[in-house]
């Protein structure tokens, strides 16, 4: 299977912990995502790399929420210390040039007790 | 800050009958995609449209974009219910990255 894949799927947490979580892209695709989406909505952009630079990070991004991209092949995303209101499902999307179809991963499912 | 906004946002049907979703953007867009999502799945897209007025087919379905670029889309001709989903249209804002609408969730009942 050659599509974007998210490791984990589900990731269950206690309030304060951090978790990282990883997204492996499409090979040749050099333009990487990552969105947040609650429950009935869509979702919400948070932070794009093209290749390893990231070029643009979301006002929603707290100063707990970090993401890499260190050779611009897999990405990871850290949350520190998490909140309740993090609880969320992750989705990663890649795509192979500026404006062209995005291409999502299964997502990770947190959960924040 | 730019808004996408679709109605309705939910539409039970009856199998057999049409849908519409309609995108409203707060501010022109270059170019608007729409994409799927199942049940406990992850978006899929659909298509893209760029053109002011461009109408694309792709069997049942019709997508439209405005002659302003502010506006889309969606129809689906005799449902079935494997068109069950929620359907989000979404534009680029200042860069490439994606502003996703508030989504149209679709049932079907047989």
């Amino acid at each position: 299977d050659t599509g974007v894949s998210q490791d984990p799927r589900h990731k269950i947490t206690k309030r304060g912990q951090n978790v990282t979580f990883r997204c492996d892209p499409i090979s040749e695709h050099n333009h990487l995502y990552w969105y947040r989406q609650t429950l009935g909505q869509g979702p919400e952009f948070l932070t794009y790399f093209q290749n390893e630079a990231q070029l643009e990070k979301s006002r929603l991004l707290s100063d707990r929420f970090s993401a890499e991209r260190p050779k611009g092949s897999f990405s990871t995303l850290e949350i520190q210390r998490t909140e309740q209101g993090d609880s969320a499902m992750y989705l990663c999307a890649s795509r192979d040039r500026p404006y062209n179809e995005q291409f999502f991963g299964p997502g990770t499912r947190l959960t924040v007790l | 800050g730019q808004q996408v906004m679709q109605i309705p946002q939910y539409q039970h049907v009856q199998e057999g009958e049409d849908f519409t979703t309609y995108c409203n953007s707060s501010t022109t867009l270059s170019n608007i995609q729409w994409y799927k999502q199942r049940p406990g799945g992850h978006p899929v897209f659909l298509i893209q449209l760029v053109k002011s007025g461009e109408v694309k087919k792709q069997k049942r379905l019709t997508f439209q974009f405005g002659e302003a670029k502010k506006n889309s889309s969606l129809h689906i001709t005799a449902t079935q219910t494997t068109d069950v989903g929620t359907y989000f249209c979404a534009g680029p804002k200042y860069t490439d990255k994606l502003i996703f609408g508030t989504g149209t969730r679709l049932q079907v009942f047989p």
